[in-house]
Formats: structure tokens, sequence, C-alpha cells
């Protein structure tokens, strides 16, 4: 099975930067995702990592260290719409993923 | 349609009673998946199915089934509902296998059972 685990709440002023660290235990790795869930609505997709190092997307970064079992994702320049949950997942060998509790970031004027 | 649907939005649904949550995509993605997400636990995952015709348990799969009988669609159907399983319910498709193929969400069915 996985273990992942990111922190519950962070809250952050609008034009920040925010970090988001998630670590995780797994029995199978074949990538990890970050999904990014507003209230009420569906997860959508943000990015994917697979290899080490680091993925940039605009605003959005995200960033995979598989030896230490750590991931990363970085929001730039904050705007009030990205207040929102921010989901980390592990992929495992069959291709199903497996979530974190997710964090939700709250973006202060 | 475009992408996935689900039906219905919200149901409040009396113990006992038996339910199915409809899912379908129009994608024509292989995989499909049946989360359910509940406050402080995040998405945990009930059954999926790689390609249609088959099916496989998630982490969470008591009290509920399952069944693939097209691509399209993929119904979860809970035989008698309990309190326990009051939750918001997702439904997932991906494409199997291959790199980042993320999966895409439905919007959800929120389930109250009394």
């Amino acid at each position: 099975g996985q273990n992942i685990d990111q922190p519950t709440e962070m809250t952050a002023t609008e034009g920040a930067i925010v970090q988001i660290n998630c670590t995780y235990q797994t029995s199978g790795f074949n990538g990890l995702f970050w999904y990014q869930q507003h209230a009420g609505e569906a997860p959508t997709f943000l990015s994917y990592n697979v290899l080490d190092g680091l993925e940039e997307k605009g605003r959005f970064s995200s960033f995979l260290s598989r030896s230490k079992g750590y991931s990363y994702l970085l929001l730039k320049e904050l705007q009030m719409k990205d207040s929102a949950s921010y989901l980390c997942a592990v992929r495992d060998g069959d291709y199903k993923l497996s979530f974190g509790a997710g964090t939700t970031v709250t973006v202060r004027a | 349609i475009a992408g996935i649907t689900q039906a219905p939005t919200s149901q409040i649904l009396a113990a006992g009673r038996r339910m199915t949550l409809r899912c379908t995509q129009d994608m024509r993605h292989n995989a499909m998946y049946w989360y359910r997400q509940d406050l402080g636990l995040g998405l945990r995952l009930i059954h999926y199915s790689n390609t249609a015709g088959t099916t496989g348990k998630g982490e969470v799969p008591d009290g509920y089934s399952v069944s693939r009988a097209n691509t399209d669609d993929f119904p979860l159907t809970l035989a008698s509902a309990v309190p326990s399983q009051t939750s918001v319910y997702f439904c997932a498709s991906s494409d199997y296998g291959g790199a980042a193929n993320e999966q895409f969400f439905g919007p959800g069915t929120r389930l109250t059972v009394l």
C-alpha cells in the first residue's frame, strides 16, 4: 500500500510563493501527480513527475526525489483563485492512484 | 457529452435501500475508477476497471459493486446503503498505461444515507 503525508492547511499572501510538501512510502512507484480541487468541484490535473528533478509549468512547479520519497508543489505569484485544496497522489505499477488527504491553501489579500 | 458525467448530482437515501450511481465518459478511455472523498481522509479508491469487461477492488470496496459492460459506462451500486457510505463519490477515467496519462474526474455525486 501507500502512505502519503502532506500538511493539512497553509495560508499565504497574494503575490507570494507557497511550497506544499508531500512525503510518501510506497510498495511500488510509477509516478507522482498533483491535482487542484476547488471547494465543491472535481479535482483537476496540475503536474506529473516520474524522474527526479523539477517540472515547471507556468506559475506552478513540481519537484520529485525518488530516493527520499519526497515531492513538493511550488505555487508562485499567488492569486486569489489559487485558494483550493492541493492533492498529492502516487501511482503504482497497475496505474492506480493513492491520494494524500490534501492541503488546503488560503490566499489572503 | 464532453468528458465525464455523473448522475445524480446529489441524493438522500434511506438506510437499507439500493442505489446505483452512474458514470459515463466519451473520451474512449480504457480505464475507469470510483473514489469516495471524506473530510480529512482524501480520495480513496473503491473499485476500478482497466478495460471493458474487467474490474478490480480498490482500498475500500466493501458494500459496493461495479460492472463494466462497455467502454463508456461504469456504474457503482450500493446493494444496501448504510450511513457510513455518506460521502462525495467521484468517477474518473484515463488511458491505461503510458507515462503522464492523468485521470480526469467527473463532477461528483453527493450521497447522504440516513
